[in-house]
């Protein structure tokens, strides 16, 4: 069963600028949530998508946005780039139904905004 | 929300067994405790997960007292390669939903040859 994937890997951006990072869960999965890791911050919740609606959200501005699609892909939106917003950018997925504690993170999309 | 205490590090040798103990005094009724392992440049990895008393898997053990106020991650034996970052999350899992799950600053641990 193939993982969780992210893409891209790794991304340059300058300030002002916006970029979407893409997320596809393992197959059969309905939740997926995206995490930002920073060296200060640690690892934080953004959102959690489950059958196309946003069903949880983390405590970050507006300018952080997600979709999930109908077959269960994700994408995150950063409009209007800070310098804050460099992180590895983590994607997980679950099957979203029942009491399931495993989360599937994918490797990261790392974000550097100069 | 539930917020969890680790240490920030630990050292251990090969061989040994490692105890790491999170604490999380405003835990709820409906929330899990979960531990995941990081490695660098790479995301979270389940390791385990319980309730109350005591969980067994293939990798490690996890104690939780009656109270539910605190768990300790028993690895047993542990080798260089699980030196890494250990998370312990408290949050409500019902539905899968990862709604109120906080990933704390982590213990690193060190395994030392």
């Amino acid at each position: 069963k193939a993982g969780v994937t992210q893409t891209p890997r790794y991304l340059i951006k300058t300030r002002g600028q916006q970029v979407t990072l893409s997320c596809s869960p393992i197959s059969g999965h309905r939740s997926v949530s995206w995490y930002q890791q920073t060296p200060g911050q640690g690892l934080q919740f953004l959102f959690e998508y489950f059958s196309e609606t946003q069903r949880n959200k983390g405590n970050f501005p507006g300018r952080f946005s997600g979709r999930q699609f109908s077959n269960s892909r994700s994408e995150m939106n950063v409009s209007t780039l800070e310098l804050g917003d460099s992180a590895l950018y983590l994607c997980a997925s679950s099957s979203g139904q029942g009491v399931t504690g495993e989360l599937f993170f994918g490797e990261g999309s790392r974000l550097t905004v100069l | 929300l539930a917020k969890t205490t680790q240490p920030i590090s630990m050292d251990s040798y090969e061989g040994q067994e490692v105890n790491i103990t999170c604490s999380h005094n405003n835990i709820a009724t409906n929330d899990y405790i979960t531990w995941y392992q990081q490695f660098p440049s790479q995301g979270p990895r389940f390791i385990i997960q319980g309730y109350k008393t005591k969980v067994t898997n293939e990798v490690a053990s996890l104690f939780i007292p009656a109270d539910r106020k605190s768990s300790t991650l028993s690895l047993p034996r542990v080798s260089l390669s699980d030196t890494a970052v250990y998370y312990c999350l408290v949050g409500e899992n019902y539905g899968g939903a990862t709604n109120k799950l906080i990933f704390g600053t982590g213990t690193l641990l060190a395994v030392q040859p």
